[in-house]
């Protein structure tokens, strides 16, 4: 149990161009959701918490206009990174806290997008 | 706040070995504490966690972790390696319901 499907998997885009990367929870309900960046041989940078029905929050650092973040329901969660550049090629990861667990921090992970932006 | 430290960003163990791999934490209440691998281009997979009761848990694969309070730490064991092992790995600490702070991972590698 606890499934977490990330689509795309790879995604090559023109710089320019917008990509939505789609996280779903396949097993359970999700209120909250949150979104990672991952560089080439480093650890997860949080990059936003995404709660189901709000706003999301964001860390320091993240330009909210730049990396969009929908979680309209309790198994879906989308960011789309606005107008690419080849600087935002990087490995995103997914993840949600399932809301029979959600006092322990425990997360379940996504399998991650890669995105090139040319 | 929170912190993890993962003392060795890189070890190397030969097939069979011990693998041991570190991870100290700093926190102001009672952690929860997690093991997570990541294998290349892959997302995160949790290997075990410590939330509450026995201080040594097992997670899958063989591997296991012992919660030690007055040392803060929580180091990740396996008695012997595989080659399958070879990955990356990532320590984890929480309180309660807010966010999972990382560790900067440690990469393991097997040697034949």
């Amino acid at each position: 149990g606890a499934v977490v499907s990330q689509h795309p998997s790879r995604v090559i885009c023109k710089s320019g161009t917008s990509v939505k990367i789609e996280c779903r929870s396949l097993d359970f309900q999700a209120t909250t959701m949150f979104w990672y960046r991952q560089f080439p041989k480093q650890s997860l940078m949080l990059m936003a918490t995404s709660n189901e029905g709000s706003k999301a929050t964001y860390e320091q650092g993240v330009e909210k206009d730049k990396f969009l973040i929908n979680h309209a329901s309790l198994t879906l969660s989308t960011l789309t990174v606005t107008s690419a550049h080849p600087e935002d090629s990087s490995f995103y990861i997914c993840s949600a806290r399932p809301l029979a667990r959600s006092n322990t921090g425990e997360l379940f992970f996504g399998e991650g997008s890669r995105l090139t932006v040319l | 706040a929170q912190s993890v430290t993962q003392l060795g960003s890189h070890v190397s163990v030969s097939e069979g070995a011990l693998v041991l791999l570190r991870c100290n934490y700093s926190s102001s209440v009672p952690p929860y504490l997690f093991w997570y691998v990541q294998y290349p281009n892959q997302g995160l997979q949790l290997l075990l966690k410590y939330t509450t009761g026995a201080t040594l848990v097992k997670g899958i694969n063989g591997f296991e972790a012992e919660f030690k309070k007055s040392e803060t730490s929580f180091h990740l064991t396996k008695p012997s390696a595989h080659m399958s092992d070879a990955a990356e790995y990532f320590c984890a600490v929480s309180q309660g319901a807010q966010k999972l702070v990382f560790g900067q991972g440690t990469r393991l590698t097997i040697n034949p």
